[in-house]
Formats: C-alpha cells, sequence, structure tokens
C-alpha cells in the first residue's frame, strides 16, 4: 500500500515570497501519478499541478511548480510570489492508475498555507 | 465548463436515519469515485466506479452502499447513519487512466445529530 507523508501541519509566509511546501512517499511502483491538490476555506477540492513519474522533467503551472525527486520519493510544490488567495490547506496525493481507468487517489494529512499581508 | 455536480450541498439526519447522495459526473467522464473527508482530515477513498461497473472499493462501511446507473449518475446511500458519519462527502470524475487528475464536485455537508 502505497503511503503519504506531508510533515508541515501548518506554514505561513507574507504575501509576494515563496514557500515550499514538503512531500515524501513510500511505494514499490514504478509508474504513478502525484498531485497537489488545493482547499481552501469553500472546501472545493482544486488540482494545482499534476506529475507522471516517468517524467524527469519538473511540472509548472504559472507560480507553482514541484521539485520531483524519484529516488528520494519527494515531491514538494513551489508556490512563487504567494497571493492572498492562495490561502488553504494543500493536500499531495498518490494515484497508481489502472490501464484504462482511473484509480482511488491516496492523500497526505494536508498543510494549511496562510499568506499573510 | 461542466462540472460534478453534488446535491444536496447540506444534509441534515438524525441517528440511525437513512440519507442519499447524488452525484453527476462530467459528460464523458468514465469513472466516479466517492470520498469522505472527517474534520480536519484528508479525504479516505470510499468506492468507484468504472463504466457503472464497481472498480475498486476502500473503507467503505457495509452500512453504505453505491451503485452508477445507466445515465452515468452515482449514488451514495447511507443506512443507519451514526454521528461518526457527520463529514463532507465528496465526488468525482475522470477519464481514462486520470493521469490529468480527477474533478472533483463541491461536496455535500452531512451532518448527523
Amino acid at each position: 500500500a502505497q503511503t503519504v507523508t506531508q510533515s508541515q501541519p501548518e506554514m505561513s509566509v507574507q504575501e509576494a515570497e515563496t514557500v515550499t511546501l514538503s512531500c515524501t512517499y513510500d511505494t514499490s511502483e514504478s509508474n504513478y501519478y502525484l498531485f497537489w491538490y488545493k482547499q481552501p476555506p469553500s472546501r472545493q477540492m482544486i488540482l494545482v499541478i499534476r506529475q507522471e513519474a516517468y517524467k524527469q522533467q519538473n511540472a509548472t503551472e504559472n507560480r507553482f511548480s514541484v521539485n520531483f525527486q524519484k529516488a528520494a520519493k519527494s515531491f514538494s510544490l513551489k508556490i512563487s510570489d504567494s497571493q492572498l488567495g492562495d490561502t488553504a490547506m494543500y493536500f499531495c496525493a498518490f494515484m497508481k492508475p489502472k490501464e484504462t481507468s482511473g484509480s482511488r487517489l491516496t492523500f497526505g494529512e494536508g498543510t494549511q498555507l496562510t499568506v499573510n499581508p | 465548463a461542466a462540472g460534478v455536480i453534488q446535491s444536496p450541498r447540506h444534509l441534515i439526519k438524525e441517528k440511525r436515519e437513512t440519507a442519499t447522495l447524488k452525484c453527476y459526473p462530467i459528460p464523458r467522464h468514465d469513472t466516479v469515485y466517492w470520498y469522505q473527508q472527517g474534520p480536519g482530515q484528508d479525504p479516505q477513498f470510499l468506492i468507484s466506479f468504472y463504466e457503472k461497473m464497481q472498480s475498486d472499493k476502500g473503507s467503505i462501511p457495509d452500512r453504505f452502499s453505491a451503485q452508477q446507473f445507466s445515465d452515468y449518475h452515482s449514488e451514495l446511500n447511507m443506512s443507519s447513519l451514526e454521528l461518526g458519519d457527520s463529514a463532507l462527502y465528496f465526488c468525482a470524475s475522470s477519464f481514462g487512466d486520470a493521469n490529468y487528475g480527477y474533478t472533483f464536485g463541491s461536496g455535500t455537508r452531512l451532518t448527523v445529530v
């Protein structure tokens, strides 16, 4: 079974600064997907960024980027130029896909990020 | 763009009652998932359906059942409700191997009193 660990329950950052959220996982699989989801106070689960394990290049989506270290089983999220709207709970998630369909997501415990003005 | 629709948004039930949650996936998505998120916790996988057949089962209590209908909408039925069932219940849908991730609905907040 896969496990996902987020060791930072809470973090805070000043507006416009950069912050990095940590995530480690444990798996014996070679092909899998990793995701960061954001859950703001509205409780909606919003996909932030995704990474395919077989791709060495780190994913980037505007101000969000990841540092994917497959050998170390580490998948950190970097948020640049933090904005007040980035305040949310951030979940790291792992998925081992099936051949033709998706499968369950295993989530970490979450990191509550607060962006201060 | 169409999103995953869940109803109702909020539901209050008494202990031992029954609740039914509904989910309408994004058109052409072939997999539906149900998750339970307790207060201050991460979402826990309950069950999923691929092309209307149960494809995976997680930590879903025996008191709960789910199905996916011919129009691809799904329902989560919860009987003999307990106080501990109070949670946010998410439905999500995806297409293919979901390498682009799921799309989650807004969730149903169930409160058992």
